[in-house]
């Protein structure tokens, strides 16, 4: 079993739908749960991360982290073409390095 | 403003030839961090290192080597290049100590044939 999962898609969808992204993970000790994205032909870049549990909403993003589920989700409101990327779930423990999901490719179709 | 750069951008090269990736850094971060992106398994760590002359191996280091002379640069080497090796790679940088937050580099885009 890898330590992340992640369902790869690919992922279609209209423009302003919403969009729901998820990982699952097996290592409790993670502390650390960002989201990171891809635009083609492109490096990742840091979208959101949180700490711990909980929510954490920015502008039409929003992350939520269960640890007693071990499952992180990434929540795009009116999704818009240019969110069409893919999206790696990112974790770590406060002492190691960091695991990333093998990501979920999505469209937004206008 | 800081940045990271890879270069070659693009690069084929045939089976058995050394074949050495750059990597620079202009953010002073003492992190740095290979990875390779390959269809249905992600980013996979192939080496890192945490300062000047410090390395260590990921979960795919066979076939590749680095070293750390100065803050700023982490070449990648493959050794014998191998049509497995066929990849995008990644060179990343973070902060001292436990940084969620990785910076990464444009790729490279290796073809062995």
């Amino acid at each position: 079993q890898k330590e992340v999962e992640q369902d790869p898609g690919p992922l279609s969808v209209p423009e302003g739908a919403i969009v729901s992204l998820n990982c699952t993970y097996s290592n409790s000790a993670f502390q650390y749960f960002m989201w990171y994205r891809q635009y083609s032909r492109k490096g990742p870049e840091l979208l959101m991360y949180t700490y711990s549990s909980g929510n954490k909403e920015d502008g039409r993003f929003t992350a939520q982290v269960d640890k007693s589920s071990k499952y992180i989700s990434l929540f795009i409101r009116d999704s818009q073409p240019s969110d069409s990327a893919t999206y790696l779930c990112a974790m770590k423990t406060s002492y190691d390095k960091v695991i990333f999901g093998p990501g979920t490719s999505l469209s937004v179709i206008p | 403003d800081a940045e990271i750069t890879q270069s070659p951008r693009h690069k084929i090269t045939e089976t058995g030839r050394q074949v050495t990736l750059a990597c620079h850094q202009t953010w002073n971060h003492n992190n740095m961090f290979w990875y390779r992106q390959d269809l249905g398994h992600g980013l996979r760590l192939i080496h890192y290192s945490y300062g000047v002359h410090d390395t260590n191996k990921g979960e795919v280091s066979d076939g590749y080597s680095v070293s750390r002379s100065n803050t700023e640069d982490l070449p990648l080497t493959l050794e014998s290049a191998a049509s497995s090796q066929t990849s995008v790679y990644f060179c990343a940088s973070s902060e001292t100590g436990g940084s969620y937050e990785q910076y990464f580099g444009p790729g490279t885009r290796l073809t062995v044939t």
